[in-house]
């Protein structure tokens, strides 16, 4: 069965970067099939959708984010990273990895809360 | 990018059935047939109900079903049961490789 695990610092300051890995288990990133997103949701709040990235290192970002935003692929690892830079309080959420295909997320993580505060 | 419109809230007594509507517009749910739902308990994952407007995956009661009119797509769920109630998100695709879920719906069993 297919697992995602999201990992990374759970505070982070105004103005610096957050880093998040998803590490997938129990099939291959390199599937030509799928996508691989994050995504987010700020607490009492909805989703929100981040970003896509292909095993190839293909890249398709939120319009709203696109400036400060950044997905890498390391397919060695089956894992893949999200970089939000210059954070702000509006940015603390929980953060989730999710596989994409045929038009919709199937497999999510667990989520991990990144909470934005000096 | 705009979210997709849903109600905020939606409730049913056990056994009834309910509907969610998720009205976006000429350029996403309109145009697309990637309309998926998601069904979210409180500090839970959200979970994949619906794909592509009105496919079941494996494992969703057939209690759940999709679909779409134009601009709005809809959640039917049937024969409401206790563990029914969460939150519901609509997702559908706007071109560009772009993604854009709905606000929720929190969904009440009486």
């Amino acid at each position: 069965q297919l697992q995602l695990q999201e990992s990374g610092p759970g505070l982070v300051k105004p103005s610096e970067t957050l880093s998040l890995t998803c590490t997938v288990s129990g099939g291959s990133i390199s599937s030509y099939d799928y996508y691989w997103a994050w995504i987010r949701q700020p607490p009492g709040k909805g989703l929100e959708w981040i970003g896509n990235i292909y095993y190839s290192g293909s890249t398709y970002y939120n319009p709203s984010l696109k400036s400060r935003v950044t997905v890498s692929v390391d397919t060695s690892k089956n894992q893949f990273s999200l970089k939000l830079t210059s954070v702000t309080a509006a940015d603390t959420a929980v953060f989730y990895c999710a596989r994409h295909g045929g038009g919709s997320f199937d497999f999510w993580g667990q989520g991990t809360l990144v909470t934005i505060s000096s | 990018q705009s979210a997709l419109t849903q109600p905020p809230s939606a409730s049913g007594s056990p056994g009834q059935s309910v509907t969610i509507s998720c009205t976006g517009t000429s350029s996403d749910v309109g145009a697309y047939n990637y309309v998926s739902w998601y069904q979210q308990h409180p500090g839970k994952a959200p979970k994949l109900m619906i794909y592509e407007v009105s496919e079941r995956p494996s494992g969703v009661p057939d209690r759940f079903s999709g679909s779409k009119s134009g601009n709005t797509a809809s959640l039917t769920v049937s024969g409401l049961q206790a563990e029914d109630e969460a939150d519901y998100y609509c997702s559908s695709h706007e071109g560009s490789n772009n993604w854009v879920f709905g606000g929720g719906t929190k969904l009440t069993v009486l």
